[in-house]
């Protein structure tokens, strides 16, 4: 498997503007996770989803922010409009069960990661 | 709030030293606790994960342990090599739900 795969890697846009993040888990995951990584906060989770249903989203930082899973295969984060403060490196995860369910420790697997510059 | 702290932030060594990096967690309502490293530009590559019945997992050169009533773990790396040079963070599962609560990570660099 190609593992999880995210895009762009890279993005660099003026604020205001739109910004869409793109992810494709590991086929067959039921679990999908968006992070968001910044050295003044580490590694935060921002929303996750179960078979495509968002089940907590109490991370994601205010309005500005929105998540979607269409389909098991894809899920976007998009930013509008952007700011400067959203600028850090954003990661997508996927799993094959939840922790509560993996009593074998099935652990989380990370894509690359999308790094994002608001200018 | 569950809290998680990693000592320390960064350390940098030679080649060929034992290394005992630090975790602690304020609340022991825990399912699991997971080491992870992460190299520059890249994802988390998991390295252990230890469950709340468990006390320690061994996986080559890195064993970690897990005292969950005092809420901290240790990852043990031995016979350090430079190609162990990475941020390595630990992350413990809430109970009830599926989230990961990441430490703040500890920067290594191993020298030759």
């Amino acid at each position: 498997d190609a593992g999880v795969i995210q895009s762009p890697r890279h993005e660099v846009t003026e604020m205001g503007q739109e910004v869409t993040l793109r992810c494709k888990p590991i086929s067959g995951h039921d679990y999908l996770f968006w992070y968001r990584q910044t050295m003044m906060r580490g590694l935060e989770l921002l929303i996750y989803f179960n078979n495509n249903v968002p089940i907590d989203d109490s991370g994601m930082p205010e309005d500005r922010f929105s998540a979607k899973m269409p389909n098991a295969s894809f899920s976007t984060l998009k930013i509008q409009p952007s700011e400067p403060r959203d600028s850090a490196v954003y990661f997508c995860a996927s799993s094959l069960f939840s922790y509560a369910q993996a009593a074998s420790g099935e652990t989380q697997y990370f894509g690359p990661g999308t790094r994002l510059l608001v200018l | 709030k569950q809290e998680v702290t990693q000592i320390p932030a960064a350390l940098s060594v030679p080649e060929g030293e034992n290394l005992v990096l630090n975790c602690s967690f304020t609340d022991s309502a825990i399912y699991n606790l997971q080491w992870f490293r992460q190299d520059p530009g890249k994802g988390l590559t998991s390295l252990l994960l230890i469950q709340s019945s468990q006390r320690e997992q061994t996986s080559g050169r890195l064993n970690a342990s897990l005292d969950k009533s005092s809420g901290r773990s240790t990852l043990y790396i031995a016979a350090s090599q430079p190609g162990d040079s990475a941020t390595y963070l630990c992350a413990v599962s809430l109970r009830n739900t599926d989230k990961l609560i990441f430490g703040t990570g500890t920067r290594l660099q191993v020298f030759p």
